[in-house]
């Protein structure tokens, strides 16, 4: 069974540009989470699907930020336009039983962004 | 609100030694907790958690956490660890019938040889 992956495994742009992430869940996930961690910090929630539905997104930082999940399978985060400030490593995570936080999450490798 | 509290955020350890990594947490209401390893260049993968009953928890590796409500504690520990338990260590923690999860800011354990 295919792990839940992530592109671009690195990202690098200049202030003011436009990044979109994008996220495979594992197949028949419900629920779709993007964290953030910058640099040794702790890793902040971000936002939750339910198949194609933001169930919680109290943790998307401002407006800049918009994640979609069209057809409930995979979600992209499209930064626009990005600043320094949002440069860290974006993670990704399903689980399968829609709402369930008990349920195991399993994360993708996450993507380095950096903005220069 | 909730918080997590690693302790420590670098641990170094010899080959065979036991070792605890500790982790600390505020939260107002019953909170289900866990721990996850983060190898490099991958993602984040799950030790072990509490959800209820039995206060010990065993996990994979080797690795076992102590749910302590009255210290709000859970601490990890394994009573020898390899070269391939060199990893990053996240304690987290939800709210009981809620949907986020809280991390810590992660513990390096380093084992030498």
């Amino acid at each position: 069974e295919a792990g839940v992956t992530q592109f671009p495994s690195h990202s690098v742009i200049e202030k003011g540009q436009t990044v979109t992430l994008r996220c495979d869940p594992i197949s028949g996930h419900d629920n779709l989470y993007w964290y953030r961690r910058v640099m040794g910090k702790e890793i902040k929630f971000l936002l939750h699907f339910v198949k194609e539905s933001k169930q919680d997104e109290s943790g998307m930082p401002n407006n800049r930020f918009l994640a979609e999940r069209t057809g409930g399978t995979y979600s992209t985060l499209k930064v626009q336009p990005a600043e320094l400030e949002d440069s860290g490593v974006y993670f990704c995570a399903s689980s399968q039983v829609a709402g369930a936080v008990t349920d195991t999450q399993y994360f993708g490798p996450g993507t380095r962004l950096t903005v220069l | 609100a909730q918080s997590v509290t690693q302790l420590d955020s670098q641990v170094p350890v010899f080959e065979e030694a036991p070792v605890e990594l500790r982790c600390n947490y505020s939260s107002s209401v019953s909170v289900y907790l866990f721990w996850y390893v983060q190898y490099p260049n991958q993602g984040l993968q799950l030790l072990l958690k509490y959800l209820s009953g039995s206060t010990l928890v065993k996990g994979i590796n080797g690795f076992e956490a102590e749910f302590n409500k009255s210290q709000t504690s859970f601490h990890l520990r394994k009573p020898s660890v390899h070269i391939s338990d060199t990893a990053e260590y996240f304690c987290a923690v939800s709210e009981t019938g809620g949907f986020k999860t809280i991390f810590g800011a992660g513990t390096r354990l380093f084992v030498k040889a």
